[in-house]
């Protein structure tokens, strides 16, 4: 079973550029998350999909972050125009949120995407 | 709100040696834990989980034990190796709700 794709795997731009993450999720899985991972720190949820809508978008800066997953698979992040304070690692999650509730929480995560914004 | 407490890093050891993380949380109702493990270069794995009160969690020689009367879910092994030098990180999951939270993560450091 292939796992949680992302890319680019790192990304480097000047402050008020604009930038955006793709993530493929598991096949099969209907729910994906975004995270934001600043060094040092736990990841921190910032949207979650179940298929092509939203559930919790409420520490999504939605000034300047944005989210789409228009057919309920792959999944895109945009930042613009992005700050100093955006350096992280983006981190997309899968989950199969089907079956037993033990299993719906289990989410799988892809390697990330390395941001630094000079 | 909910929260996952860890202890602070790095943590270093000799290979063979005991390792003892602390995690608390603070949650409502009966959560899901977990431990997740992310090595460098990479994302976030699963290690191990329990999901109700007294279960023990085990995985590749790692425990935990999901502990309601003092809110912890310590994660054990009994002789680590170079190759678990890694950064673990607890979390909580309520059931229904599907969102996690996770402490701040701890570095573990194995040397040979």
């Amino acid at each position: 079973e292939a796992g949680v794709a992302q890319s680019p795997r790192y990304k480097i731009i000047e402050k008020r550029q604009s930038v955006a993450f793709w993530c493929n999720p598991i096949s099969g899985h209907a729910t994906l998350y975004w995270y934001q991972q600043i060094l040092g720190q736990g990841p921190k949820l910032l949207i979650q999909f179940q298929n092509n809508g939203v559930v919790d978008d409420s520490q999504l800066p939605k000034d300047r972050f944005s989210a789409e997953r228009l057919k309920g698979v792959d999944s895109t992040l945009k930042i613009q125009p992005a700050k100093l304070e955006d350096s992280a690692v983006y981190l997309c999650a899968s989950s199969r949120p089907t079956g037993t509730s033990r299993a719906k929480n289990i989410q799988y995560f892809g390697a990330g995407t390395r941001l630094s914004v000079l | 709100g909910d929260s996952v407490t860890q202890m602070e890093g790095p943590v270093t050891l000799s290979e063979e040696a005991f390792l003892t993380i602390n995690c608390t949380y603070t949650a409502t109702g009966y959560p899901s834990l977990f431990w997740y493990v992310q090595y460098p270069g990479e994302g976030l794995q699963l290690l191990l989980k329990a999901t109700k009160a007294d279960d023990k969690g085990s995985n590749k020689g790692f425990e935990a034990t999901y502990r309601k009367e003092t809110t912890s879910f310590h994660l054990e092994k009994g002789s680590v190796q170079v190759s678990d030098s890694a950064v673990y990180f607890c979390a909580l999951s309520k059931t229904g709700g599907f969102k996690t939270i996770f402490g701040a993560g701890t570095r573990l450091f194995v040397k040979a």
